[in-house]
Formats: C-alpha cells, structure tokens, sequence
C-alpha cells in the first residue's frame, strides 16, 4: 500500500494561476480531507468528503475547490492563487466506521504564491 | 466550537530528562482526543489517542497522555526524552460522532539538547 500519496511535493504560483493539488488514496477509505499548515496556526480544515459525490467545507474553504469522482481521489482545486494562499497543504484519510481510526496523512505540498 | 490550545509553542529539555507537553480543550461534550508528531519536512504521525475507555493512553515511542475530564486537559508525556523526539508536536480533537473533522492546535516545536 502506498497510503495517502501527493503530488507535487512543491509548486510556485504567481498571483492569479490557477491549479490542482492531487491527493490519492489506496486504502478504500470513504473520507478524505485537505488541511493548510501556517506557522503558528496549526493545521486548519479546508474542505473534506464522506464518501463519493460528497463534499463540504472547512473552516477556511474560500478560494479553493474541490470534488469527488471516486473513492481514490480528492483533488484541491485553487482558482486564482493568491499570495494568502502560501502554505503546506496536507490530504488525509480515515475509514468513516463505528469504531474512530487513525487518520493518515500525505507527505504535504509546499506552495508559494508570489 | 471545538478549540485547542497547547502551552508554549517551544519547550526546550535535556536528553533523558521528562518531557511534557500541555493541551486544553474547549468543547461542549467529551471529545475524541489525539496527539501527532511532525517531523522536518514529514507528514503527521499518529503518536496516540483517546477515545473511549482508561483515561492513560499509551502510544508509540515511549510517549503516554491522560485524559482529564475535570481539566479538560490531555497532556502529553515521556519519562526520558531522547534525541530523536526532536520534532513538533499536535494536538487535536474531533466530535464525537462527527464527520471525522479534526481541530488542531498551534503545535509545540520540541527541541531535545545534549
């Protein structure tokens, strides 16, 4: 099993470009979630999906968008990068069962928008 | 609302000395409580959780965390830290019953001297 994989590992925007963080997930997990990393703030939900067709926001989900087609991916769409929107970006995935299990992350995105 | 908020984003201890890292939580009803570890340039690691059951939880890494209700805390311990627990650590709690959602701290960097 490969887990909870990312791509790319960094990426330089300028203000105003548009692009996809891709998140993968082989473990058949139904919800998967993206989190932003800033100094000092912790790591802060963006957007998360319970299973398939499924999504919903975060506590900061403004300039990022998201879906779900299958159970495998869940990629982070930034419309128009702002320099605000410099940070590490995190994908996650758990099982959705009776029991709470361990959520798994992927390695991160470090973005930089000039 | 859920919060988190862990005392003092550096501790700085000796090889071999006790480690202990505060967390305090804000929330209406017990929730599920964890602890992670980041290391540089990493993902989140599980360290433990608490979930349900005895209040001292035992996790990886020699590292151990107690639930206290009437505290709302969940710090976090070792007995003798060693170099390699060099890294930041998070606290985070969800709802239970939620959607999985985790609320995080600000983290702690913890620096581990010779």
């Amino acid at each position: 099993n490969a887990g909870v994989t990312q791509t790319p590992k960094f990426q330089v925007l300028k203000t105003g470009q548009s692009m996809t963080l891709q998140c993968a997930q082989d473990m058949n997990h139904e919800y998967m979630s993206w989190y932003r990393q800033d100094p000092g703030m912790g790591l802060r939900l963006i957007h998360y999906s319970v299973g398939a067709g499924i999504t919903d926001q975060g506590e900061v989900p403004n300039g990022y968008n998201v879906s779900r087609s299958t159970t495998e991916d869940f990629p982070l769409r930034l419309l128009s990068a702002a320099p605000s929107q410099t940070s590490v970006y995190f994908c996650a995935s758990t099982d959705t069962g009776l029991f709470y299990n361990e959520q798994f992350f992927g390695p991160g995105t470090r973005l930089t928008v000039l | 609302a859920q919060s988190v908020t862990q005392l003092g984003s550096h501790v700085s201890v000796s090889e071999g000395a006790l480690v202990l890292l505060r967390c305090n939580y804000s929330s209406s009803v017990p929730p599920y409580l964890f602890w992670y570890v980041q290391y540089p340039n990493q993902g989140l690691q599980l360290l433990l959780k608490y979930t349900t059951g005895a209040t001292l939880v035992k996790g990886i890494n020699g590292f151990e965390a107690e639930f206290k209700k009437s505290e709302t805390s969940f710090h976090l311990t070792k007995p003798s830290a060693h170099m390699s627990d060099a890294a930041e650590y998070f606290c985070a709690v969800s709802e239970k019953g939620s959607a999985r959602q985790l609320t995080f701290g600000s983290g702690t960097q913890l620096t581990v001297l010779p």
